[in-house]
């Protein structure tokens, strides 16, 4: 199956900092998602991004598909940035989950 | 829109029985139902996928006769724990994806199940 490298795994950041997440994949995918874990659990949807780039306020990111990673950047952290990011990749159904990066960022 | 709940979001069972989680599109019909497991500080394991009206196609080393899915509506999903253990104790999340839509997965809020 598809692997999925996530990188760094732990980052801490002051409040304000900009930062980049990295998704690293072995294969080629139609799917590519990256999600905020809340302290609930829920997955929260950032983007679905198999390739190009988006922005959505804060944040943005990058796909390109032909050198099988992602970049997921958080501009001017919040406290309310913290948890845990996943990258998630797929080809047709199987969809595969990065180990994570858990953000803290301290006020 | 592009809903998807589950229900319950938090049961406490007892070792031996048997509980039932489902998993809904509220405002798309998904022909293709996923359902994931994720251990404390871990990272999201695919259990199944199911699509509606036939059987689900279980991931390695998920215990079919255990976990048993059914998808019978292009807006229900349930798994069933059969026989629960306190090793069955997750966290269990569903998605799923639009008829006709992108790859994209749509997910659930979760199901956190505590076997004691």
């Amino acid at each position: 199956g598809i692997q999925v490298e996530q990188s760094p795994p732990d980052l801490i950041l002051q409040e304000g900092a900009n930062s980049t997440l990295r998704c690293n994949f072995s294969d080629s995918v139609n799917n590519l998602q990256w999600f905020h874990q809340n302290p609930w659990g829920q997955l929260i949807n950032l983007f679905y991004i198999p390739s190009g780039t988006k922005q959505n306020g804060r944040l943005s990111a990058t796909t390109v598909a032909t050198e099988r990673y992602s970049l997921l950047y958080i501009s001017s952290s919040q406290t309310t940035d913290s948890g845990v990011y996943f990258c998630a990749v797929a080809l047709g159904n199987d969809m595969r989950f990065g180990a994570g990066t858990r953000l803290t960022v301290k006020p | 829109g592009a809903v998807v709940s589950q229900h319950p979001s938090r049961v406490i069972c007892k070792s031996g029985t048997s509980v039932k989680i489902e998993c809904r599109s509220l405002d798309f019909q998904a022909t293709t139902m996923f359902w994931y497991r994720q251990f404390p500080k871990q990272s999201l394991m695919l259990m199944a996928t199911s699509n509606e009206g036939s059987k689900a196609t279980y991931e390695q080393g998920v215990e079919k006769d255990k976990f048993l899915i059914n998808h019978a509506s292009l807006t229900l999903s349930t798994l069933t724990v059969t026989s629960a253990h306190p090793e069955d104790s997750s966290f269990y999340i569903c998605s799923a994806r639009a008829v006709g839509g992108p790859y994209e997965q749509y997910f659930g809020p979760g199901t956190r199940l505590t076997v004691t």
